[in-house]
C-alpha cells in the first residue's frame, strides 16, 4: 500500500524558531510536494521536487526552504517561524508530474 | 494565473439527496483534472481523475464526473448521498507538461442522517 509519513502531526512552536518538517515515502516517486491547507484557501503549493537534490518554487514560497538529500524524503524548513505560517502542511508524492498525488495526514503546525 | 473555482463552499444535504459540486477552471491548454476527498481525520484521497478520452468518469464509492471542455468545468456527482460521504472535497487541475497542480477552496458537504 501506498504510503506518505509525516514525521508529526502537531507541533507547537514559538515565534522566530527554526522549524522542520520531515516526509517520507515508500512507493519510489519522483516527485515530491509541500503544501499548506488554510480554510477556504484550498491547498497552496509552496515548493516541490521532481528529483533528489532538485527543488523548485511553488505559489507561496516565502519563508520556507526545503532539502531534498534522498529520494524519498523531503523536508520542509522555516527558518524563523511566524505566527502566519500557522497552518496544516501536507506532504504529497506522485509517480509521474502528470499523476495522481498521494498525501500524508498533515503536519498541524502552531506558532504562538 | 491558473486558479480553480469551486462554488459552494458549504454543502448540507439529506440522505438520499442528489449531489452536485461545480468546478470551474482558467487555463486554455490541455488539463488533467482531478477530484480529492478529505474525510474527518483521514489525509486527501483521490476520488476520480480525468486524463483524456470519455468526458464523464467514474470514480470510488458511486461519484462521477464530468468534463465539459466548453465551460471549463470538471462538475462532481453523486446521484444519491450517504451519512458516510461527509467530507471537504477539493477539485485540482493540472495542466499536461506542467508541475503544479492547482486545488480550489473546496466544499464542505454534510450529509444528514
Amino acid at each position: 500500500d501506498v504510503k506518505v509519513t509525516q514525521s508529526s502531526r502537531y507541533l507547537v512552536k514559538r515565534t522566530g524558531e527554526k522549524v522542520f518538517l520531515e516526509c517520507v515515502q515508500d512507493m519510489d516517486h519522483e516527485n515530491m510536494f509541500w503544501y499548506r491547507q488554510d480554510p477556504g484557501l484550498g491547498l497552496r503549493l509552496i515548493y516541490f521536487s521532481y528529483d533528489v537534490k532538485m527543488k523548485e518554487k511553488g505559489d507561496i514560497p516565502e519563508g520556507y526552504s526545503v532539502s531534498r538529500e534522498k529520494k524519498e524524503r523531503f523536508s520542509l524548513i522555516l527558518e524563523s517561524a511566524s505566527t502566519n505560517q500557522t497552518s496544516m502542511y501536507l506532504c504529497a508524492s506522485s509517480l509521474s508530474i502528470n499523476g495522481e498525488l498521494f498525501f500524508g495526514e498533515g503536519s498541524r503546525l502552531t506558532v504562538l | 494565473a491558473q486558479s480553480v473555482s469551486q462554488h459552494n463552499h458549504h454543502v448540507i444535504l439529506s440522505e438520499a439527496a442528489s449531489l452536485e459540486l461545480g468546478c470551474n477552471y482558467s487555463y486554455g491548454g490541455t488539463v488533467n483534472l482531478f477530484w480529492y476527498v478529505q474525510y474527518p481525520g483521514q489525509h486527501l484521497q483521490l476520488l476520480l481523475k480525468y486524463f483524456s478520452g470519455d468526458p464523464l468518469v467514474k470514480g470510488i464509492k458511486g461519484f462521477e464526473a464530468e468534463f465539459i471542455k466548453s465551460k471549463f468545468s470538471f462538475n462532481l456527482r453523486k446521484p444519491s448521498v450517504q451519512w458516510s460521504d461527509t467530507a471537504e472535497y477539493f477539485c485540482a487541475v493540472l495542466n499536461t507538461g506542467g508541475f503544479k497542480t492547482i486545488f480550489g477552496a473546496g466544499t464542505r458537504l454534510f450529509v444528514k442522517a
